[in-house]
């Protein structure tokens, strides 16, 4: 089936540094990977559509010069969190959709749970 | 804008019992709808995918139903067990272009032995 690894699992950084996160699927082409955010005890909220080899998308209200997200390949999307701060601790997930697999269900990573100190 | 509501919120059950978690959008122009479990601290785990046309899904356990036309969905588990504690997400895939995932908050399920 479907896999998506997601790496690292867990990140503890320092405020103003940059954090990388890295997406893969690993059985399948991903030509759109999404990237959300899960603060505690509330649900996933999407923050950007990755488009292999174009620019993603952002959804309102997420700062695209923050999350920086690159999707250079059909197997890996990076989401890099730009000057951390402690607001931006937070557990972000990501999904991959197979080309032409609009009637499949999507995969998710394992998450990534980032403190920022 | 597509919503999903996912009711209740929490369920606590002894072990053995039947139960049903139930959740509803505002658009029923969907193309599937997905439940997804999540354990503490984990990613999202796909248990059970329904097509706009289906009416219905088994997994093991698990049976998820859905009434596109009014909305719902359900998700029934049979003979629960302490391992089955954990969040319960539905969500439904709507859109085109990007085919976006819309989640509902979920239902916090605690299995007591």
């Amino acid at each position: 089936g479907a896999v998506v690894s997601q790496h690292p699992s867990w990140v503890i950084c320092k405020s103003g540094t940059s954090v990388k996160i890295e997406c893969r699927s690993l059985d399948f082409q991903a030509t759109t990977m999404f990237w959300y955010r899960q603060f505690p005890k509330q649900s996933l909220m999407l923050m950007a559509t990755s488009n292999e080899g174009s620019k993603a998308t952002y959804e309102q209200g997420v700062e695209k010069d923050k999350f920086l997200i690159n999707h250079a390949s059909l197997t890996l999307s990076t989401l890099t969190v730009t000057s951390a701060h402690p607001e931006d601790s937070s557990f972000y997930i990501c999904s991959a959709r197979a080309a032409g697999l609009r009637n499949y269900g999507y995969t998710f990573g394992s998450g990534t749970r980032l403190t920022v100190v | 804008k597509q919503e999903v509501t996912q009711i209740p919120a929490a369920l606590s059950v002894p072990e053995g019992e039947n139960l049903v978690l139930n959740c509803s959008f505002t658009d029923s122009a969907i193309y599937n709808l997905q439940w997804f479990r999540q354990d503490p601290g984990k990613g999202l785990t796909s248990l059970l995918l329904i097509q706009s046309s289906q009416r219905e899904q088994t997994s093991g356990r698990l049976n998820a139903s859905l009434d596109k036309s009014s909305g719902r969905s359900t998700l029934y588990i049979a003979a629960s067990q302490p391992g089955d504690s954990a969040t319960y997400l539905c969500a439904v895939l709507t859109g085109a272009g990007s085919y976006q995932l819309t989640f509902g908050k979920g239902t916090k399920l605690s299995v007591i032995p």
